[in-house]
């Protein structure tokens, strides 16, 4: 069964740039939550997708969005780039909405503002 | 804002011995999942302990969870090299996953 894959590894935006992140989950998995890491803020909840429909935001400003298509792949955006986004964006996907059981996480994106 | 925090933030150990880290919490839960991360990539689930449960293994892991303390524990017996990462507590917080600050594990061959 293929895993979680983020697309793409490694991205270099300028500030003020949009820039969009995709994900695919696992075959069968419904639910897609993103994450942001960075070393000052450890790994921050950014929202979670289940079956099209946002169930859950996290504490980030409107720049940040996402969705998802009727084949649970994931995409979120974040517009006006600012240094500050600059971070590892994770992606994971489970089974059952919410965090009942465990998430599988992709490799992540690795996002460079400058 | 952060529902877990893991305990020591570092450890370095030598290959063979165990290492112990521990999570504390805030609130009430549903249950408490372990996940390790290798320097820069994504996180892999460990275990799952639900709130009814004490105490689960999984090969050389073991997790406590002792929820009149609000706190839980990994233990990684024979430690090897290949062992070395973060490793992070996560917790449920109005539906959602919210992770630890995460104890950073050296073992040195």
């Amino acid at each position: 069964k293929a895993g979680v894959t983020q697309t793409p590894r490694y991205l270099i935006k300028t500030r003020g740039q949009q820039v969009t992140l995709s994900c695919s989950p696992i075959s069968g998995h419904r639910s897609v939550s993103w994450y942001q890491q960075t070393p000052g803020q450890g790994l921050q909840f950014l929202f979670e997708y289940f079956s099209e429909t946002q169930r859950n935001k996290g504490n980030f400003p409107g720049r940040f969005s996402g969705r998802q298509f009727s084949n649970s792949r994931s995409e979120m955006n974040v517009s006006t780039l600012e240094l500050g986004d600059s971070a590892l964006y994770l992606c994971a996907s489970s089974l059952e909405a919410g965090p009942r059981t465990e998430a599988f996480f992709g490799q992540g994106t690795r996002l460079t503002v400058v | 804002s952060q529902q877990g925090e893991e305990d020591p933030q570092a450890l370095s150990i030598q290959e063979g011995e165990n290492a112990t880290m521990n999570c504390s919490y805030k609130t009430s839960i549903n249950n408490l999942q372990w996940y390790r991360q290798n320097s820069g990539r994504g996180l892999v689930h460990l275990i799952l302990i639900r709130s009814n449960e004490r105490e689960k293994h999984s090969g050389r892991l073991r997790v406590t969870l002792d929820t009149s303390k609000k706190s839980s524990s990994l233990l990684i017996t024979a430690s090897r090299a290949a062992d070395t990462a973060s490793y992070f507590c996560a917790t449920v917080l109005t539906n959602k996953l919210i992770f630890g600050t995460g104890t950073l594990l050296a073992v040195q061959p």
